[in-house]
């Protein structure tokens, strides 16, 4: 149980060109997501909170009209990266909170590599 | 600042030896540390550790918690190769249910 997906598992776009990336919780709900990035030889870095139904929270120098996040369902958070740029690429992992248990206990998507050329 | 210290950053070693992993951190409103492992895609889950002085373990892993020296040490004995990883500690604070990742620790188990 407990598992979290992404999608796509890898990207390749164009600089200028939006880029949507999901996060799906496939057997639970999870009111609670995490967005982070993670650049080569780096640790994560939380990008924003995700919360159904409501606004998303953003970390501090995060922009948030660059990166779109929608939580609609309580199984699924998206995250768009607009008007990409190279400094973009990255690995942008999520998470999702699990009920029940801890409330610190995340579970993680496998990750995106987003490569803006 | 809540910060979040590991070390060594990297670290080799043969088969069958111990090693052992450092995370310190300096923050209040304290909840619980925790331990990942991360090989080429997500962290995936090892420790929740939030009482002080309570050894975990895992098989060959384990981990202890000095909450009045704010750290914590993963143990890995017997090393085998599947365990060459990048090994994260993250710091959850009471309220924000947020998690602070440390650098990690880049471990290499060499055959």
């Amino acid at each position: 149980g407990a598992v979290v997906s992404q999608h796509p598992s890898w990207v390749i776009c164009k600089s200028g060109t939006s880029v949507k990336i999901e996060c799906r919780s496939l057997d639970f709900q999870a009111t609670t997501m995490f967005w982070y990035r993670q650049f080569p030889k780096q640790s994560l870095m939380l990008m924003a909170t995700s919360n159904e139904g409501s606004k998303a929270t953003y970390e501090q120098g995060v922009e948030k009209d660059k990166f779109l996040i929608n939580h609609a369902s309580l199984t699924l958070s998206t995250l768009t990266v607009t008007s990409a740029h190279p400094e973009d690429s990255s690995f942008y992992i999520c998470s999702a909170l699990l009920g029940g248990t801890s409330v610190y206990e995340q579970y993680f998507g496998p990750g995106t590599r987003l490569t803006v050329t | 600042e809540d910060k979040v210290v590991q070390s060594p950053l990297s670290l080799v070693v043969h088969e069958g030896d111990t090693v052992t992993l450092n995370c310190s951190y300096e923050v209040t409103n304290f909840r619980s540390l925790l331990w990942y492992k991360q090989e080429k895609k997500a962290p995936t889950f090892l420790f929740m550790l939030t009482s002080s002085g309570i050894e975990k373990k895992s098989g060959r892993l384990s981990s202890i918690l000095d909450k009045k020296e704010l750290f914590s040490i993963l143990n890995i004995t017997a090393t085998q190769t599947g365990d060459s990883a990048i090994y994260l500690c993250a710091r959850a604070s009471g309220s924000a249910r947020q998690l602070t990742f440390g650098s990690g620790t880049q471990l290499t188990v060499l055959p």
